[in-house]
């Protein structure tokens, strides 16, 4: 059972360099969502799709950009990377809103 | 004031101890609410709902009161393997708000 699939695991850019974050899938689950943590911040909600082709702006959606063409994959682009933008990432789907979230096992970015 | 907030802790105690763990969330209209369990930066998994009239899985015992707009999470008998950052979240609208999360360390 794959779940919720993240590519790539690590990653390292160079400020101005841009990138995509890949997260699918196989559940097909409509609500899919990306996240960043940082040390004594818990997760913060940058992006957020409730089905394919509706994507909405979380807490944090500077400097990302997402689409969601398709209900299995959600991937996240780092336009111009910046320092600011070193995290970890998740990506999570579930069902419904209200039932359980499953979260990819994160990429971790350093932007230099 | 952030919309969901938690003591960071850490709480450090030793083995078979009860610990218990508060959330409070700003918006009342928050639909559902959850406790993820998350072990050294790896991604999060779901510990419990919290359901209106107080849930229990075991060891671990959530309630919410919704008047209080409050959260919390128990667990009883505590074991090494609790060592964990507990998380503290709420659906607002189909978005997953999380708190900081609270670091349990248990000690033998």
């Amino acid at each position: 059972n794959a779940g919720v699939t993240q590519t790539p695991k690590f990653q390292v850019l160079k400020t101005g360099q841009s990138m995509t974050l890949q997260c699918a899938q196989d559940m097909n689950h409509e609500y899919m969502s990306w996240y960043r943590q940082d040390p004594g911040m818990g997760l913060r909600l940058i992006h957020y799709s409730v089905g394919a082709g509706i994507t909405d702006q979380g807490e944090v959606p500077n400097g990302y950009n997402v689409s969601r063409s398709t209900t299995e994959d959600f991937p996240l682009r780092l336009l111009s990377a910046a320092p600011s933008q070193t995290s970890v990432y998740f990506c999570a789907s579930s069902l419904q809103p209200n039932t359980e979230a499953f979260f990819g096992q994160g990429t971790r970015l350093t932007v230099v | 004031r952030k919309e969901v907030e938690q003591d960071p802790g850490p709480f450090n105690v030793p083995e078979g101890a009860t610990v218990a763990f508060n959330c409070t969330y700003s918006n009342s209209a928050s639909q559902s609410f959850f406790w993820y369990r998350q072990d050294c930066r790896k991604e999060p998994k779901l510990l419990m709902s919290v359901y209106s009239s107080g849930n229990e899985d075991g060891r671990f015992t959530a309630q919410l009161n919704r008047a209080s707009q409050y959260i919390s999470l128990l667990i009883r008998d505590s074991k090494l393997s609790d060592s964990a950052t507990y998380l503290c979240v709420v659906n607002e609208e189909g978005k997953l708000i999380f708190g900081q999360g609270t670091t349990l360390q248990v000690k033998p």
